[in-house]
C-alpha cells in the first residue's frame, strides 16, 4: 500500500523567510504532484514532476523530485502573505495511470 | 481551461435520505474521480470511473455508489446518508495520457443531520 507523508503538517512563517515542505512516499513512483488549496476552495494544480531530478519553479515556489530517496520538496523563497494556503503532495501508484494517493497536507500561514 | 463543476456548494440532508452529488466536466476526459476530504485525513478516493458505465472502488467505497451514464457526468450516491458521511466531497477529472494530472471541481460541503 502506498503511503505518502508530508511534514510539517503546520507551518507558520514570517514574510520574507525561506522554508521547505517535505513529501516522502513509500513505494516506487516517478510521478508526483503538488496542489494548493485556499480555505473553502478546491485544489489547484501547482507542479507535475515526472522524472528523477525534475525541478520546477513558479514564482516563489520551487518543487523537486528525488525518486531514489522517494522524496519531493516544495521550497518557499521569501514568503509573502498570499502564499498562505494548504499544500498537498500526491503520488501516482506505480504502474497505474490514474490513481493518486495524497498526503495529509501542510497548512502554511505567512505572517506579516 | 478544464472546467469541472459540481451541482451544489453546500448541502444539508437528514440521516437516511438518499443523496445525489453531481459532477460535470467539459474537456471530454475519460477519467473521473470522487474524493472526500476530512480535517487531518487529507483526500481519500471513494470511486473512480475510467469510461462510461465503468467504475472501480477507491479506498473508502463503503456507503457510496456511483453512476456514469455519459462521459461528461459522474454522480456520487449516498443510498442512506449517515452522520459520518458529513464531509467535503471533491470531484476531479483527468484525460488519458495526461500524466495523471487531475483537475478538481469546487467541492460540495455535505452536512448530514
Amino acid at each position: 500500500e502506498l503511503k505518502v507523508e508530508q511534514n510539517p503538517l503546520f507551518l507558520s512563517m514570517q514574510e520574507g523567510k525561506n522554508y521547505t515542505i517535505y513529501c516522502n512516499y513509500s513505494t516506487t513512483s516517478d510521478r508526483l504532484y503538488w496542489y494548493r488549496q485556499d480555505p473553502g476552495k478546491s485544489l489547484e494544480s501547482l507542479f507535475v514532476l515526472l522524472s528523477n531530478g525534475a525541478v520546477k519553479q513558479e514564482g516563489r515556489l520551487m518543487a523537486s523530485l528525488d525518486t531514489k530517496a522517494r522524496l519531493s520538496t516544495l521550497h518557499i523563497t521569501a514568503a509573502v502573505h498570499d502564499l498562505s494556503a494548504t499544500y498537498f503532495c500526491a503520488v501516482a501508484l506505480g504502474g497505474s495511470n490514474y490513481k493518486l494517493t495524497f498526503g495529509k497536507g501542510t497548512l502554511l500561514t505567512v505572517n506579516p | 481551461d478544464v472546467k469541472v463543476t459540481q451541482s451544489s456548494r453546500y448541502l444539508v440532508k437528514r440521516t437516511g435520505e438518499k443523496v445525489f452529488l453531481e459532477c460535470v466536466q467539459d474537456m471530454d476526459h475519460e477519467n473521473m474521480f470522487w474524493y472526500r476530504q476530512d480535517p487531518g485525513l487529507g483526500l481519500r478516493l471513494i470511486y473512480f470511473s475510467y469510461d462510461v458505465k465503468m467504475k472501480e472502488k477507491g479506498d473508502i467505497p463503503e456507503g457510496y455508489s456511483v453512476s456514469r451514464e455519459k462521459k461528461e457526468r459522474f454522480s456520487l450516491i449516498l443510498e442512506s446518508a449517515s452522520t459520518n458521511q458529513t464531509s467535503m466531497y471533491l470531484c476531479a477529472s483527468m484525460g488519458a495520457g495526461s500524466y495523471n494530472e487531475q483537475f478538481f471541481g469546487p467541492g460540495t460541503r455535505l452536512t448530514v443531520l
